[in-house]
């Protein structure tokens, strides 16, 4: 079946340590999305891609990087410029043309 | 503001209710997303709709375009139904723009 795998699905990390958090498809979906939740809030953007090799900046970007090497993997590293990276991260992909799929999402706590 | 607005945010119902979620928006979109979001955090898409009304079982969404303005609803509630339902719409990077979610608990 067709769909979106992230990992892991708890992740803990030290303070000053950049952790990556995996998001692979096999949908064949060009644009891929970051988004992170925490309690009482809605989810936001941190970064997206729409192509292999391009990605952009989203609303709340800073202390996060990406890659998009390949069409199929989009990781988000949570560097340690992220002053509070505790949250519940989803990956998506999707578009105007066809409906949207998220991951199980990955729970980040640092301790 | 909120670009996407949804209320209520708590909604406890008895088995057997009809429910109603609503959201409003503030900006264009091309699309409005309902979303299901379990206690274990994986997302389900529900809908996707730019005009009318759509049905799926025991679950409707409908939306005016004009009064940038839907709503979701439930017939016949069932606790399985539990669950934050997500609001959501399209924004010009092709992202989704979120409310912040209802939480909807159903009593046996």
């Amino acid at each position: 079946d067709g769909g979106i795998t992230q990992s892991p699905k708890y992740l803990f990390r030290k303070e000053g340590q950049n952790v990556t958090l995996s998001c692979e498809q096999n949908l064949n979906h060009d644009a891929m999305y970051w988004y992170r939740q925490d309690p009482g809030q809605g989810l936001r953007l941190i970064y997206y891609s729409q192509i292999v090799n391009d990605f952009q900046k989203g609303d709340i970007a800073e202390g996060y990087s990406v890659s998009r090497e390949k069409k199929e993997s989009f990781p988000l590293t949570v560097t340690s410029a992220q002053k509070n990276p505790t949250a519940f991260y989803l990956c998506a992909t999707g578009g105007h043309n066809y409906g949207y799929t998220f991951g199980s999402g990955t729970r980040l706590t640092v301790v | 503001k909120n670009e996407v607005e949804q209320s209520p945010q708590n909604l406890t119902a008895q088995e057997g209710e009809f429910i109603t979620i609503n959201c409003s928006y503030s900006v264009g979109i091309s699309a409005l997303h309902w979303l299901q979001q379990h206690p274990g955090g994986g997302i389900v898409s529900l809908f996707m709709l730019s005009s009318g009304k759509k049905k799926h079982g025991r679950l409707i969404a409908t939306i005016n375009i004009q009064e940038k303005h839907s709503s979701l609803h439930i017939t016949a509630s069932h606790p399985r139904d539990s669950a934050v339902y997500i609001c959501a719409v399209r924004g010009s990077q092709g992202n989704l723009i979120f409310g912040k979610g209802t939480k909807l608990s159903v009593k046996p």
